[in-house]
C-alpha cells in the first residue's frame, strides 16, 4: 500500500464550480500537508500547506486536514479555466522526505 | 533569481549509454532532491541530501547514483540507462529542516528517453 494515495482523474467541472481534491494516508506520523499545483510540462508549484489538524484558506482555496480520518482536502471556490493543472498532495513527518500523491488531473472548460 | 535550474531539457539515450543529469540552485537551500514522474504513479523519490555531504536513498533508488557537488549543486548519474528509465525528472531544493521541507522550489524538468 502506498504511504499516499490521491485519485487521478481526470476531474471536469464547469467554471464557477466548487472544486474538492482529496488525499488518504497511512502513516500517522505525518505532521505537515501541502498541496502542489503543476501545469502541463511544467515543475509543481506550492499551493498551501497546513501543520497537523485544521483549515487553512488563502484566497478561493481552502485546505483540510483530517487526521483521525487519515484524509485531507483542497476546495477550490469559483473555479477557473486557469486552475485548469494537476495537483499534488504532499507530505513530510519532520524529516527532509516530502511524499507525493499521484496527483489529480483537474479540467475547468467554460 | 533562476531558482532551480535543471541541464538538460531533453535528452534521448540508447538503452546501456549513461548520462548525468545536473541541477543547480540559487536560493541557498539546504536539501535538494531528485523525482521521477511518470503516468499513474506521481512523483517518486529517487534521493535525496539533506545537507551538503549527505545523500540518502528514496523510494526507488535502483538504477541511478547522485553527487552533493556543493551546497548549489545536486547530480544524478544513470551508470547504464534502460527503456525503464524513461521518464520526466525533476530536481527540487527546499530550506530543509521540518518547517523549511514544506517548502519545495521544483526545476523545469528533464525528459528523458531511452530507446
Amino acid at each position: 500500500q502506498k504511504e499516499v494515495e490521491q485519485d487521478p482523474g481526470p476531474l471536469s467541472v464547469p467554471e464557477g464550480a466548487i472544486v474538492s481534491l482529496n488525499c488518504t494516508y497511512s502513516n500517522s506520523a505525518f505532521q505537515y500537508f501541502m498541496w502542489y499545483r503543476q501545469y502541463s510540462r511544467k515543475g509543481p508549484e506550492l499551493l498551501m500547506y497546513t501543520y497537523s489538524s485544521g483549515n487553512k484558506e488563502d484566497g478561493r482555496f481552502t485546505a483540510q486536514v483530517d487526521k483521525s480520518s487519515k484524509y485531507i482536502s483542497l476546495f477550490i471556490r469559483d473555479s477557473q479555466p486557469s486552475d485548469s493543472a494537476t495537483y499534488l498532495c504532499a507530505m513530510s513527518y519532520n524529516t527532509d522526505k516530502l511524499i507525493f500523491g499521484t496527483g489529480t488531473r483537474l479540467q475547468v472548460f467554460p | 533569481n533562476a531558482g532551480v535550474t535543471q541541464t538538460p531539457k531533453f535528452q534521448v539515450l540508447k538503452t546501456g549509454q549513461s548520462m548525468t543529469l545536473q541541477c543547480a540552485q540559487d536560493m541557498n537551500h539546504n536539501s535538494m532532491y531528485w523525482y521521477r514522474q511518470d503516468p499513474g504513479m506521481g512523483l517518486r523519490l529517487i534521493y535525496y541530501s539533506a545537507s551538503e555531504g549527505t545523500t540518502d536513498k528514496g523510494e526507488v533508488p535502483n538504477g541511478y547514483n547522485v553527487s552533493r557537488l556543493n551546497k548549489r549543486e545536486f547530480s544524478l548519474r544513470l551508470e547504464s540507462a534502460a527503456p525503464s528509465q524513461t521518464s520526466v525528472y525533476f530536481c527540487a531544493s527546499t530550506p530543509g529542516g521540518p518547517v523549511g521541507v514544506v517548502r519545495a522550489f521544483f526545476g523545469q524538468g528533464t525528459r528523458l528517453t531511452v530507446v
